[in-house]
């Protein structure tokens, strides 16, 4: 069972464009965490979000926890190549010392 | 800066053969984990550790073990080496428990090959 689904899976878009990458969950989280992973590299971390409703932003991109800390949303504006990459989100699971991560969604930004 | 390494980058073996992957961090971080990434099956937990020789079972054990003699130091052992263990395998470590403001650092992770 996938507790952290991700959606869409795959997304190849033109540069300019923007996107939304969701992280959907029916348990709830303390916290939630979003990595970027490069090809042959270990994932490296965005942001953290953790209290409900909180939006964060990093540059170009917008990341919000829902506000019953079950789902999150990566919104990326005006997307560049440099984008390109797969996203990850992942929590640790309710209680327990188990990171668990989402399915992943793969972003390819065209020049 | 939070440092893990990971003992290998590439990795060939054969059937059978009993294989370790290394894993060290130097931040003195309480938790380790061992995962394995594959194509279009995401990162999946095979053990992890909160504590020195404290091991808890992911979500795909099977095939593996480990061993967390010191905080810094978690490896991962495959018993018999099969192909359907060809795989990507990343090493991560984070601060204690589940604390809300935790994240994991990555090594580089060991492309395994199994022949």
């Amino acid at each position: 069972t996938q507790l952290l689904e991700q959606s869409p899976q795959f997304l190849s878009i033109q540069e300019g464009e923007n996107l939304t990458v969701y992280c959907n969950s029916s348990s709830v989280f303390s916290s939630l965490q979003w990595y970027r992973q490069e090809p042959g590299e270990g994932p490296v971390l965005l942001v953290t979000v953790v209290t409900g409703g909180e939006v964060k932003k990093l540059k170009r991109l917008t990341f919000q926890f829902g506000d019953a800390r079950k789902d999150s949303s990566l919104h990326i504006t005006a997307a560049q190549p440099g984008d390109t990459g797969l996203y990850l989100c992942a929590a640790f699971y309710s209680g327990t010392y188990k990171y668990i991560f989402g399915t992943g969604t793969r972003l390819k930004v065209l020049a | 800066d939070v440092k893990v390494t990971q003992s290998s980058r590439y990795l060939v073996k054969r059937t059978g053969e009993k294989v370790f992957l290394e894993c060290v961090q130097d931040m003195d971080h309480e938790n380790m984990f061992w995962y394995r990434q594959d194509p279009g099956l995401g990162l999946r937990l095979i053990y992890f550790s909160y504590d020195v020789k404290m091991k808890e079972k992911g979500d795909i054990p099977e095939g593996y073990s480990v061993s967390r003699e010191k905080k810094e130091r978690f490896s991962l052992i495959l018993e018999s080496a099969s192909t359907n263990q060809t795989s990507m395998y990343l090493c991560a470590s984070s601060k204690e428990g589940y604390r809300r403001d935790t994240e994991a650092f990555f090594g580089q992770g060991t492309r395994l090959t199994v022949v």
